[in-house]
């Protein structure tokens, strides 16, 4: 099967300015997550859906970053203006939740963002 | 929430040896904890997962264990190779049980041929 799929890859842009990243899960999977990588840290949650409703979004900085996942599909993560301390890799994931069970996530290949 | 550790931060093994990553976690309701491989310039990639009702779980030269008394968990991975190199995650969920992972720092583990 397709993994999941993020667009840009790479993107550079000078602060203050607006970007936004691209996922599309897996298909047939319910839950989606948005991710923000430092250098050599782990991953760190920012939003977690099932299907199209946000579950988790306590540690989304909601005054600058926004995400929706319209039709419980893709979903954009955006940021508005952006900081240099935003200079990252944004990872999305995706899984199959039934019930209870805590779902497996898969990763995308991640967007590089450099903000200068 | 969830506190996860991980250590060492950096493993250097000859290729054939053992390399052993081992995390402890603070949330005892969690109950699932996965593994992944992160290559560089890729996402983390799951390699192995073991749930709470389990003690050990095996796949070929990879083995996770469990011990939930002592709330740790560890990757052993056996025969290392060159193409074993990576930085490796352990994550733990939180808020009881809720799926809020938390992962850990990452261990780099370099297989020297």
């Amino acid at each position: 099967e397709a993994g999941v799929v993020q667009s840009p890859r790479y993107k550079i842009i000078e602060k203050k300015q607006p970007v936004a990243f691209w996922c599309n899960p897996i298909s047939g999977h319910n839950t989606l997550y948005w991710y923000r990588q430092n250098l050599g840290q782990g991953p760190e949650l920012l939003i977690r859906y099932e299907n199209e409703e946000a579950v988790d979004d306590s540690q989304l900085p909601k005054d600058r970053f926004s995400a929706e996942r319209l039709k419980g599909v893709d979903s954009t993560l955006k940021i508005q203006p952006a900081e240099l301390g935003d200079s990252a890799v944004y990872l999305c994931a995706s899984g199959r939740k039934r019930g209870t069970l805590t779902d497996t996530q898969y990763f995308g290949p991640g967007t590089r963002l450099t903000v200068l | 929430g969830e506190n996860v550790e991980q250590h060492p931060s950096t493993l250097s093994v000859q290729e054939g040896d053992s390399a052993v990553i081992k995390c402890t976690y603070s949330d005892s309701a969690s109950n699932y904890f996965p593994w992944y491989k992160q290559e560089l310039g890729k996402g983390p990639q799951l390699i192995i997962d073991i749930r709470s009702n389990v003690g050990e779980k095996k796949d070929q030269r990879i083995a996770v264990t469990l011990n939930k008394t002592a709330k740790h968990f560890s990757l052993h991975i056996t025969e290392t190779q060159p193409e074993d190199s990576a930085v490796y995650f352990c994550a733990a969920p939180g808020r009881g049980g809720s799926y809020i992972p938390t992962f850990g720092r990452g261990t780099s583990l370099i297989v020297h041929p």
